[in-house]
């Protein structure tokens, strides 16, 4: 069975800090490591990753992915309180593949 | 505006009486997901259908039916609602790849 763990579960910290979410991965066949952001309402896009080692970025978000060590994190810096967010990786996917599973999620909560 | 429209937002029922709910998106797209989000557990996938007539279990399809007889519509069906499907639900949509998911606002049911 496929798996997706996230940590840690929850993280607070104040405006300007830099944070890094984990998530790792057991699959059967890696497709591509996916990660979103859900604020009070449903999930939205923000990175794919299918390569070992490059680095996506947009803005203060980065990502990258270790395929040999079976994880990805996702940095951001300079945090904002609009950062706050539960965050959610997911591995699946792909063109022709409709399965996706999900970590349990990272909540930040960003203090002014 | 491109959207995927889940209908009913909220819905308190009774154990045993079947319910549908809706979704409907309108921006052409072959793949199709349900999802429930439940505290701890991240998002985990009920049903996917890669295109019309196609559809097939995620991780957690017990309970729950669905149909894709048209391109637009993804209905998930609970025939006989336990309390252990009280959860929040959401639909889901995308084309080609499958990884930058359109997600619903999101269905809360509660089944006493």
């Amino acid at each position: 069975e496929d798996k997706v763990v996230q940590s840690p579960l929850s993280l607070v910290v104040h405006e300007g800090d830099t944070v890094t979410l984990n998530c790792s991965y057991e699959v059967t066949n890696f497709r591509s490591l996916l990660w979103y952001k859900q604020e009070k309402k449903a999930p939205t896009f923000l990175f794919m990753l299918t390569s070992s080692g490059i680095e996506k970025k947009s803005g203060r978000l980065s990502s990258i992915l270790d395929k040999k060590e079976l994880f990805s994190i996702l940095n951001i810096t300079a945090t904002q309180t609009g950062d706050s967010a539960v965050y959610l990786c997911a591995e699946g996917g792909g063109t022709s593949y409709g399965k996706l599973t999900f970590g349990q999620g990272t909540i930040l909560t960003v203090h002014p | 505006e491109a959207q995927v429209t889940q209908n009913p937002r909220y819905l308190i029922t009774v154990t045993g009486k079947k319910l549908t709910v809706t979704c409907s998106q309108n921006m052409n797209h072959e793949y199709m997901s349900w999802y429930r989000q439940d505290p701890g557990l991240g998002l985990r996938q009920i049903y996917y259908s890669m295109n019309v007539e196609v559809t097939d279990k995620g991780d957690v399809p017990e309970g729950y039916k669905v149909s894709r007889k048209e391109k637009r519509n993804f209905p998930l069906i609970l025939e006989s609602p336990s309390p252990n499907q009280t959860s929040l639900y959401f639909c889901a949509s995308s084309t080609g790849g499958i990884n930058v998911l359109t997600f619903g606002a999101g269905s809360r049911l509660t089944v006493l």
